[in-house]
């Protein structure tokens, strides 16, 4: 069964740098999305996107951080300049349309600021 | 806005015995309902969906949950658990008229199952 991939599994990165996550969508789908998940907390929404632009973005989503379709495969997450709190795991779903079609979600990426 | 509860964040049972885990969920709007399981180390995981019609929704291994519009609940339901169920299980909705499909997630449930 074809799955979402999200690369690296744990990054570790020191506070003020710059981190990408990575992830590879179910071929056949078109929108693609973020969340994440501070640990012990619910699992947020951060971004969609779509048809090469951003859909909609939660309030979390602010100007450090940026999402990118740089080719037909990758989806990414970067952001620019990290903090202490952002230090979480970052999910990536794709989903073959919108509407009640169920989002695929990968492993995700743990992602630990120093 | 939405907004899901899961009252429960852990719940102890014993293997082969049937659990209950509980959602409520708040919205002004017509939602799509889902409840995912999280192995460790691993992604969210679909269980099931209510989308429309029947109530009472079948999902994979041997899960099932039923919408209650009045109480606004969708809670999951198994006969007889193992202990491979022991997991993180997340409710989530999404708007119906939301063209992008935005979850809302839960807090989440620690099914813990013993022998």
């Amino acid at each position: 069964e074809p799955e979402v991939t999200q690369t690296p599994s744990h990054q570790v990165t020191q506070m003020g740098q710059e981190v990408i996550l990575r992830c590879v969508p179910i071929s056949n789908h078109l929108y693609f999305y973020w969340y994440r998940q501070i640990l012990g907390q619910k699992v947020e929404f951060l971004v969609s996107f779509y048809n090469n632009e951003i859909s909609e973005k939660s309030e979390i989503f602010d100007d450090q951080f940026s999402v990118e379709r740089p080719d037909g495969s990758n989806f990414t997450l970067k952001i620019r300049s990290t903090k202490l709190e952002d230090s979480a795991m970052y999910f990536c779903a794709s989903s073959v349309r919108r509407g009640n079609q169920p989002q695929h979600f990968g492993d995700g990426t743990r992602l630990s600021i120093l | 806005a939405q907004s899901v509860t899961q009252l429960d964040s852990q719940v102890p049972v014993f293997e082969e015995a049937p659990v209950e885990l509980r959602c409520n969920y708040s919205s002004s709007v017509s939602v799509y309902l889902f409840w995912y399981v999280q192995y460790p180390n691993q992604g969210l995981q679909l269980l099931l969906k209510y989308l429309s019609g029947s109530t009472l929704v079948k999902g994979i291994n041997g899960f099932e949950a039923e919408f209650n519009k009045s109480q606004t609940s969708f809670h999951l339901r198994k006969p007889s658990v193992h202990i491979s169920d022991t997991a993180e299980y997340f409710c989530a909705v999404s708007e119906v008229n939301t063209g992008f499909q935005k979850l809302v997630f839960g807090t989440g449930t620690r099914l813990l199952v013993s022998p």
